[in-house]
């Protein structure tokens, strides 16, 4: 089956400028979680979609927001941004619930650079 | 907040050669899971370790987990060029569906 698709992969902004990324699971998957991978960071939680509602939120100011479809496709969006922003964004698919609910299906990651 | 920490952060090692990492987290869990990242890419599941479980196999992977310890260890035997990636060890937080990932091992396997 298509495994978890993300979009755009590499895309550039400005200080300022907002951005929006978009995630679509793997067929049957009903939860979406987004990731902030920097090198100084690491991997950093940003937050967890179930059933088109957030069931968990990082540590991230309000400037970062998501949101579920009902086909559970997943979009996240960045407004204002930071050059410390600049980062690989990544999403994970998974159950959400039973045998293997947090077993995440990462997608490639869409990296962001912010000047 | 990390909830696991992996130990050492880079390891350089010949191809053939066994590879060992370890990770630490803090909380109880009911499971931990070992992820591995190719440069750049997306992050691929491994492996899962039950908290009722003290030790995994899944081919040239063998998984312990000591939960009195609170800490994990992944071996890769006969460690390939193939295998030169960074490893996450990753574990659920406060309950939750919500899955925490540490630093990151750094392997690279030598030909």
């Amino acid at each position: 089956k298509a495994g978890v698709t993300q979009t755009p992969r590499y895309l550039i902004k400005t200080r300022g400028q907002q951005v929006t990324l978009s995630c679509s699971p793997i067929s049957g998957h009903r939860s979406v979680s987004w990731y902030q991978q920097t090198p100084g960071q690491g991997l950093q939680f940003l937050f967890e979609y179930f059933s088109e509602t957030q069931r968990n939120k990082g540590n991230f100011p309000g400037r970062f927001s998501g949101r579920q479809f009902s086909n559970s496709r997943s979009e996240m969006n960045v407004s204002t941004l930071e050059l410390g922003d600049s980062a690989l964004y990544l999403c994970a698919s998974s159950p959400g619930r039973g045998a293997g609910a947090n077993v995440l299906t990462f997608g490639a990651g869409s990296r962001l650079t912010v000047l | 907040s990390q909830q696991g920490e992996e130990d050492p952060q880079a390891l350089s090692i010949q191809e053939g050669e066994n590879a060992t990492m370890n990770c630490s987290y803090k909380t109880s869990i009911n499971n931990l899971q070992w992820y591995r990242q190719n440069s750049g890419r997306g992050l691929v599941h491994l492996i899962l370790i039950r908290s009722n479980e003290r030790e995994k196999h899944s081919g040239r992977l063998r998984v312990t987990l000591d939960t009195s310890k609170k800490s994990s260890s992944l071996l890769i035997t006969a460690s390939r060029a193939a295998d030169t990636a960074s490893y996450f060890c990753a574990s659920p937080q406060g309950g939750s569906e919500k899955l925490v990932f540490g630093k990151g091992t750094k392997l690279t396997v030598n030909p």
